[in-house]
C-alpha cells in the first residue's frame, strides 16, 4: 500500500511569490490534515479535510494560505503571497474514519522564502 | 500555555538501558494520546496510542497514561541506537484537532 505523499520535497521561492503544495493521501483515506512545522518550534494543525469538505480550518494562519480537496482525493495547499514567516516544513497525514485514529503523515515539503 | 508541553532534552542513555519520555497536556478532557517516532529529515511516524488510564505495552515499548494527572509517559526498554530520534507526543481533542509537543530529542549510545 502507498504512502501518503507530497510534492515538492523542498521549495525555494522569493517573498511575494505563489507556491502550491499538493498531498495525495492514501487510497480510501477520507481525512486529510495539514500541519506545519517552523524551525524550533511544535508541528502546528493547520486544516482538516473530510473527503472535499474543509471539517476545521481553524489553525490556518491567514487568507494569503488556501486549501483545496476537490472530488475528496489530493489536496493542495497555496501560499499566495508567501512571506518570510510561512517557511517551514508542512506536513499532510491521512487517516480513515472510524474508532481508528491513526494518522499517517507524508515526507513534508520543505518551503523556504527568501 | 502550551496545549501539550515536553522536555526538549536532548536526553542521553546507554544502550540497554531504560529510556523514559514524559509529556503533559492542558485540556483535561482529551481521550486519545499517541508518540510518534520522528526520524531526522523524515516524517513522524506512530509507534503508540493510549486511550485509558494505566499501561500499553508493545515489544520494547511501553505508554503510561494518568488522565487525573494529565500526563503521558513512554518508556523505551532495551535502548538501541536506532532508537535515537525525536519523540513527539500528540493529543487529540474533543474537536478532532491534534496537538503536538515539540518533541525529545534522545540519544542511544552504545
Amino acid at each position: 500500500e502507498a504512502g501518503v505523499t507530497q510534492f515538492p520535497s523542498h521549495s525555494v521561492i522569493e517573498k511575494g511569490q505563489t507556491v502550491t503544495l499538493r498531498c495525495d493521501p492514501i487510497s480510501g483515506h477520507d481525512n486529510l490534515y495539514w500541519y506545519r512545522r517552523v524551525m524550533g518550534k511544535e508541528i502546528k494543525f493547520l486544516l482538516h479535510f473530510v473527503k472535499e469538505s474543509k471539517q476545521d480550518e481553524s489553525g490556518m494562519p491567514n487568507n494569503r494560505f488556501l486549501a483545496e480537496r476537490t472530488g475528496g482525493t489530493y489536496s493542495t495547499l497555496k501560499v499566495q503571497p508567501a512571506e518570510l514567516e510561512d517557511s517551514g516544513v508542512y506536513f499532510c497525514a491521512s487517516r480513515t474514519s472510524g474508532s481508528k485514529e491513526t494518522q499517517y503523515f507524508g515526507p513534508g515539503t520543505r518551503l523556504l522564502v527568501l | 500555555q502550551k496545549e501539550v508541553e515536553q522536555n526538549s532534552g536532548p536526553l542521553s542513555v546507554p544502550e540497554g538501558a531504560i529510556a523514559s519520555l514524559n509529556c503533559t497536556y492542558s485540556d483535561r478532557v482529551s481521550q486519545s494520546f499517541f508518540w510518534y517516532r520522528q526520524y531526522s529529515g523524515k516524517s513522524p511516524e506512530l509507534i503508540m496510542s493510549i486511550y485509558s488510564n494505566g499501561d500499553k505495552e508493545d515489544g520494547r515499548f511501553t505508554a503510561q497514561l494518568n488522565k487525573a494527572s494529565q500526563y503521558v509517559s513512554l518508556l523505551i526498554r532495551d535502548s538501541q541506537p536506532s532508537d535515537s530520534a525525536t519523540y513527539l507526543c500528540a493529543v487529540k481533542n474533543t474537536g478532532n484537532q491534534f496537538y503536538f509537543g515539540t518533541g525529545t530529542s534522545l540519544t542511544v549510545i552504545p
